[in-house]
């Protein structure tokens, strides 16, 4: 079956912009997770969803990030007023259900260059 | 704050012989662990796993140990093949919370 899948691959913008990124899960998954990766970092964690509800934000970096998944499954992160430090790519991971032993399998993820 | 470390960013190995890969935690509330491979251009791929109850899991020529006293887990791949050749990065959480993973270490192995 179909992986976890994300548009666009590549986004350019200038700072300032709003940007939208999507993340499309593996049917019937019902736990979502947004990543970050820099440059040379491994996957930092931003938001987990639990069906339509963000369960856990904590690791949204300030109040210029949004996710949302109104229908618990395809998801999409907002990022308003962006910096160069916004730069990274963007990674999705979904798994069957919420819990620590459920395989996160993730997409190939949304590279974001801020000029 | 970094709670999963990778101290080695990379490693060299010859085709057959022994990889292994060191990562090393601070959380003691840490309880399952996870290696994950990652190619250019793709997301992370589960490789294995361990909970913190186990100090060894065995999935073909990939073996995970872990050390709970020292905070740290291993991932011995062998033989090791051109094709293991990817940056692998371990992740540990405490169970129903979110995952921290390590820096990655990219791994090249030697035909």
């Amino acid at each position: 079956g179909a992986g976890v899948s994300q548009t666009p691959s590549n986004k350019v913008t200038e700072k300032g912009k709003y940007v939208e990124l999507r993340c499309d899960p593996i049917s019937g998954h019902t736990a979502l997770y947004w990543y970050r990766q820099s440059l040379g970092q491994g996957p930092e964690f931003l938001i987990y969803f639990q069906g339509t509800g963000a369960a856990d934000d904590s690791g949204l970096p300030n109040d210029r990030f949004f996710a949302v998944r109104p229908e618990g499954s395809v998801s999409t992160l907002k990022i308003q007023r962006t910096e160069r430090g916004d730069s990274a790519v963007y990674l999705c991971a979904s798994s069957f259900r919420k819990g620590s032993t459920d395989t996160q399998y993730f997409g190939p993820g949304t590279r974001l260059t801020v000029l | 704050d970094q709670q999963v470390k990778q101290n080695s960013p990379s490693l060299s190995v010859q085709e057959g012989r022994i990889s292994i890969l060191n990562c090393d935690y601070t959380n003691s509330m840490f309880d399952y662990f996870l290696w994950y491979k990652k190619y250019p251009a793709e997301g992370p791929t589960f490789l294995i796993s361990i909970s913190s109850i186990k100090d060894k899991n065995e999935d073909g020529r990939f073996t995970v140990f872990l050390n709970k006293s020292a905070k740290h887990l291993s991932l011995h791949i062998v033989p090791s093949q051109p094709g293991d050749s990817a940056v692998y990065f371990c992740a540990a959480s405490s169970t129903g919370n979110q995952f921290y993973f390590g820096t990655g270490t990219s791994l090249t192995v030697i035909p």
